[in-house]
């Protein structure tokens, strides 16, 4: 079973725009990382924000965490066409990963 | 580019068939998980190996099965292969048990059964 889901399932937005993603879990957490795939290739890498972060920066990412609701947001500002790919948000719990099913995000020229 | 490989990176087997995955950790890295992803879903935890030892495991059945090596390579045995075994197979390495760490993705391998 996942033990995150991401919303919205899907997102198509122009070059240039801001993409907003959500993710909510069930369980208690050590971190929430979010994953960016390309293509049904492997898994990068974006941004790790613990259990007692409520924000958090990298580049053009912008992550938030409430623990109170159990959700976090991944934003992703000024877009552009190579941002177009599916994105997971994971949940970190006794060390193991749980992804949710993500977000597709299509960036149009 | 992280520093995990994975081979093969396509395969095709036939129901009933026994197929074996390798993945090379990133230089330095103990732990390596595995993950099914299945067409359209999240990577799914198969299980964890941390110093040649399992360390947990997900909803899997036991024909699912796996080794670390000394170099802290790992192999995914998959035995009686069924249809719904087709997914990208990834590991994945860490630089050690502690929680709190990112895991470094290989590019995966492809496995359809037929």
């Amino acid at each position: 079973s996942q033990q995150g889901e991401e919303d919205p399932q899907a997102l198509s937005i122009q070059e240039g725009e801001n993409a907003t993603m959500n993710c909510s879990y069930k369980t208690s957490i050590n971190n929430l990382q979010w994953y960016r795939q390309n293509s049904g290739r492997g898994l990068v890498h974006l941004i790790l924000i613990r259990s007692n972060e409520r924000e958090k920066h990298s580049g053009r990412l912008r992550v938030t965490l409430d623990t109170s609701k159990k959700s976090s947001s991944l934003l992703i500002t000024a877009s552009r066409a190579a941002d177009t790919a599916s994105y997971f948000c994971a949940t970190d719990h006794d060390y193991k990963l749980s992804f949710g099913a993500g977000t597709t995000v299509t960036v149009r020229a | 580019e992280t520093g995990v490989t994975q081979s093969p990176t396509h395969l095709i087997k036939t129901r009933g068939q026994q197929v074996t995955l390798r993945c090379s950790s990133q230089s330095g890295h103990n732990t390596v998980s595995w993950y099914q992803q299945a067409l359209g879903q999240g990577p799914q935890f198969i299980f964890q190996y941390y110093r040649e030892e399992e360390n947990g495991r997900g909803n899997f059945p036991p024909r699912f099965s796996g080794l670390q090596f000394p170099n802290y390579s790992s192999e995914l045995n998959v035995n009686a292969l069924e249809l719904d075994d087709s997914a990208l197979y990834l590991c994945a390495s860490s630089p050690h048990l502690a929680g709190g760490d990112e895991q470094y993705f290989g590019p995966g391998t492809r496995l359809t059964v037929t």
